[in-house]
């Protein structure tokens, strides 16, 4: 069981937008900076987004992120079909020892 | 261009204790706010950050399996290392090294993120 809570699964149609919830608390998100992954089948997860709406060199505009309070948001905008893949939040756990923490990932499918 | 590749056995038996070694190139781990971890994923797809070495040789590990876990570097080998005593068929996943960034305007072991990742290696827990 995560403490990151995201929907297991979105989808839609190229070009459209889709958005990806990431719920967490004071301790994790409400606290730290958010980062997103992206993992596409067969490969290792790759950085997207990081502390909270940053994107790494080479990532297209159209993937962007945010975060308000205890919530974090990944939008992907015109949707493609190499975009199909899984999704995941993660940030820090915001106690003495606290860990890396990730949500359970959202797997986006292009219909 | 920075490049991290994990290596080790990809089949071990319950209670043995399993070692991995990542050999990274294109960055130092003796530059300031810099740091290597490791992360796994289950065959369920969940990742578990599992521990993280930083360039000042300072370690944070995740508490769940803090009395398991080693984290070990060489600097002047670029590699690093991770031993996880007492393997479970549970700790069956693929593991990946990872590299670690400080963020700006930030001070403190929670300040990183994780930029670059080797390619995983599968590791098999069964008698």
């Amino acid at each position: 069981q995560s403490v990151l809570t995201q929907p297991p699964s979105a989808s839609g149609t190229p070009g459209q937008r889709v958005t990806i919830s990431c719920s967490g608390s004071n301790s994790n998100i409400g606290s730290n900076t958010v980062n997103w992954y992206q993992q596409l089948p067969g490969s290792a997860p790759k950085l997207l987004i990081y502390v909270n709406d940053q994107r790494p060199s080479g990532v297209p505009d159209r993937f962007s992120g945010s975060k308000s309070g205890t919530s974090a948001s990944l939008a992907i905008s015109g949707l493609q079909s190499e975009d199909e893949a899984d999704y995941y939040c993660a940030t820090w756990a915001d106690t003495l020892s606290g860990p890396f923490v990730f949500g359970a990932g959202t797997k986006v499918t292009v219909l | 261009q920075i490049t991290l590749k994990e290596s080790g056995p990809t089949l071990v038996k319950p209670t043995q204790t399993l070692t991995l070694t990542c050999h990274f190139s294109g960055f130092s781990l003796s530059t300031d706010g810099v740091g290597v971890g490791w992360i796994r994923q289950s065959p369920e797809k969940a990742l578990e950050w599992l521990a993280l070495i930083y360039w000042d040789d300072d370690e944070r590990y995740n508490p769940s399996l803090r009395s398991r876990l080693t984290i070990t570097k060489d600097t002047s080998r670029n590699q690093v290392g991770l031993t996880m005593t007492n393997m479970d068929p549970m700790d069956t996943a693929t593991y990946y090294c990872v590299h670690g960034v400080r963020r700006r305007h930030c001070s403190g072991g929670r300040c990183y993120y994780f930029d670059y990742w080797g390619q995983g290696t599968l590791v098999t827990v069964s008698s």
